[in-house]
């Protein structure tokens, strides 16, 4: 089974600074399922980032999707207050057909 | 606007059973393959079981294989989780979500179940 690790654990910046996430999986992935979510404390997930690099509908293009084979980000170039959230990349397995979540990254206001 | 609505969670003891329901409305139901995904107080996400759009096929994470079963109504546009022989480390909130090309671009508000004597 395909596991997908996130880093960092935890990520602390202000405002106004880039953010970058990784997503790391155990085995070369297919970009074209490979996913970015953003979760706010008491709210459901939000698709941010599909196909590795194509973003969902409405969401900001400070937003931005990379990376292929094993290794993948999420970049948020300038950010907002309203970033600051907990980030899962996403991945399904159509061998397997089975998905799987990172273990996420809290993004933090430092 | 497109929604999904979850319901029927709740307190039940170990070993108990507990159906969840989620039900879609602003696009075609019918079309689309549906998900559940649960997450534990404080932890990350879990997809649990997909069913396609005609309930032609059925995966199951292996933590719930045997004990869930997902189905839907698409008459009722509605998805089904029937949960059995649940457990301490069942209680999550849980969310159904749409499947777009194998990723998940409308999910639920969750429903929470708590498992506990």
């Amino acid at each position: 089974d395909i596991v997908l690790t996130q880093s960092p654990g935890t990520l602390s910046l202000s405002p106004g600074e880039r953010a970058t996430l990784s997503c790391r999986a155990s085995q070369s992935v297919s970009r074209s399922y490979l996913a970015w979510y953003q979760q706010k404390p008491g709210q459901a997930p939000r698709l941010l980032i599909y196909g590795a690099s194509s973003r969902a509908t409405g969401i900001p293009d400070r937003f931005s999707g990379s990376g292929s084979g094993t290794d993948f980000t999420l970049t948020i170039s300038r950010l907002e207050p309203e970033d600051f959230a907990v980030y899962y990349c996403h991945h399904y397995g159509s061998s397997s057909a089975m998905h799987t979540f990172g273990q996420g990254t809290k993004l933090e206001i430092k | 606007e497109l929604l999904l609505v979850e319901s029927g969670g709740g307190l039940v003891q170990p070993g108990g059973s507990l159906r969840l329901s989620c039900v879609a409305s602003g696009f075609p139901f019918n079309s689309y393959t549906m998900n559940w995904v649960r997450q534990a107080p404080g932890k990350g996400l879990e997809w649990l079981s997909y069913i396609t759009s005609s309930s032609s096929t059925l995966y199951y994470a292996d933590s719930v294989k045997g004990r869930f079963t997902i189905s839907r109504d698409n008459a009722k546009n509605s998805l089904y989780l029937q949960m059995y022989s649940l457990r301490v480390e069942d209680t999550a909130v849980y969310y159904c979500a749409r499947d777009r090309t194998r990723h998940f671009d409308l999910w639920g508000q969750g429903t929470l179940v708590t498992v506990s004597s």
